[in-house]
């Protein structure tokens, strides 16, 4: 049964960088048929697409977040990661790793992670 | 782009059928046949109901159906339950390997 499970930081300074990976079990990460991608949710609020990244390095950004986020992968440790440079107060969100299908679908989620960006 | 369009609420009774929309733009819901709709329930990750408009993944009751029409994609939750009383989010190829999200439905069951 694949399984996603993010980690990192719950508290990021503003102006910082917040980092976020993703571990992959289950399956691994290397299949060619799925992209990888990263989804965050503020509280109270509805589901933003963030980017994805296929296993060869491919990436594709949120407009809104492309000046900076990057996202990369660790094929030999099946994870991926999430970089998102000078934070502020609208970044705060619960931030969900997915598996995104061959229709631009994500079928398995992580649990989600929240991220408060405060001093 | 822009988020897609959702109703914030939606209610009925157990056993009645209910319809989310989904609008959005012959950039995106009019152009792909990628749309998807997720539920989610309070505080857990979002589950895949529906993806390329109409298409249930395995274990998702046929009680619930997608459909598309122009530029607005909808879901149809019929013989309604009380577990079906969540949050449902509709998605969007945009192109240029974008994704975008609708606002958001609360579904109500009375």
């Amino acid at each position: 049964q694949l399984q996603l499970q993010e980690s990192g930081p719950g508290l990021v300074k503003p102006s910082e960088t917040l980092s976020l990976t993703c571990t992959v079990s289950g399956d691994s990460i290397s299949s060619s048929s799925y992209y990888w991608g990263w989804i965050r949710q503020p509280p109270g609020k509805g589901l933003e697409w963030i980017g994805n990244i296929y296993y060869k390095g491919n990436t594709y950004y949120s407009p809104s977040l492309k000046s900076r986020l990057i996202i990369s992968v660790d094929t030999s440790k099946n994870q991926f990661h999430l970089k998102l440079t000078s934070v502020t107060a609208a970044d705060t969100a619960v931030y969900y790793c997915a598996r995104e299908n061959g229709d631009y679908a994500s079928d398995y989620w992580g649990q989600g992670t929240l991220v408060t960006v405060s001093s | 782009q822009s988020a897609l369009t959702q109703p914030p609420s939606a209610s009925g009774s157990p056993g009645q059928s209910v319809t989310i929309s989904c609008t959005g733009t012959n950039s995106d819901v009019g152009a792909y046949k990628f749309v998807s709709w997720y539920q989610q329930h309070p505080g857990k990750a979002p589950k895949l109901l529906i993806y390329e408009v109409s298409t249930r993944p395995s274990g998702v009751p046929d009680r619930f159906s997608g459909s598309k029409s122009g530029n607005t994609a909808s879901l149809t939750v019929s013989g309604l339950q009380a577990e079906d009383e969540a949050d449902y989010y509709c998605s969007s190829y945009a192109g240029s390997n974008i994704l975008l999200f609708g606002g958001g439905t609360k579904l109500t069951v009375l």
